[in-house]
């Protein structure tokens, strides 16, 4: 696609229950990453994807927290058992490798309440 | 690890004047990217400008342009001519050659006054 696409843009969730949340991202980007954005603060790593493998899932806040990719394209984050500090905005970027100079490109996040 | 460090939480500038945001950072790394990226309330992370540590010239893109001083590891970004679409969330960021994430400040929020 044009850009990374992230779906849904809004979630309320009650707590307790389970969360997907999907991010398509530019076609042909093999690298992947989510980040999570709590109210008023930066990006904290979550995780990255080169092609299908998630080298590195050391940022993950908790065992509720997985993610998996699938076809070197869409990504899914799915959080268990959602608590209300779980409550953020989710971003996802991608860039053509990992080492790409240029940057990443972002979608416009997947905004999760809990309550 | 790398930290990145914004110590202005919010800024404010007049339509037209010039505004510059501090960032520092950490690193024992000689080579490396940094990148300011804007985030309107739309919550787009958009990318005004990078910088490739082996460079000594500083970035410059249209109104936007970067102090990078190396030795001193200090990234600002320096804005002109502010318009009233320049205010949003600023995060500058930290990229190692070797690692696998990018490295975000806490934020610096600009207010732009007409």
């Amino acid at each position: 696609g044009a850009g990374v696409s992230q779906s849904p843009s809004n979630k309320v969730t009650e707590k307790g229950k389970d969360v997907e949340l999907r991010c398509d991202p530019i076609s042909g980007h093999t690298a992947l990453y989510w980040y999570r954005q709590r109210l008023g603060q930066g990006l904290e790593f979550l995780i990255y994807f080169q092609g299908n493998s998630a080298p590195d899932k050391s940022g993950l806040p908790s065992d509720r927290f997985s993610a998996e990719r699938t076809g070197e394209s869409v990504s899914t984050l799915t959080i268990q058992r959602t608590q209300q500090e779980d409550s953020a905005v989710y971003l996802c970027a991608s860039s053509p490798t990992q080492t790409s100079r240029g940057g990443y490109t972002f979608g416009s996040g997947t905004r999760l309440t809990v309550v | 690890a790398q930290t990145v460090t914004q110590s202005q939480p919010e800024m404010s500038v007049q339509e037209a004047e010039t505004v510059t945001l501090s960032c520092t950072y950490d690193t024992s790394e000689s080579d490396y990217y940094l990148f300011w990226y804007k985030q309107p309330p739309s919550r787009q992370m958009i990318l005004v400008i990078r910088q490739e540590a082996y460079k000594q010239q500083n970035a410059t893109e249209n109104r936007f342009s970067v102090n990078f001083q190396k030795a001193a590891k200090s990234f600002s970004l320096k804005i002109s001519d502010s318009q009233l679409g320049d205010a949003a969330m600023y995060f500058c960021a930290y990229r190692s050659l070797f690692f696998d994430d990018m490295r975000f400040g806490a934020g610096t929020r600009l207010t732009v006054k007409p």
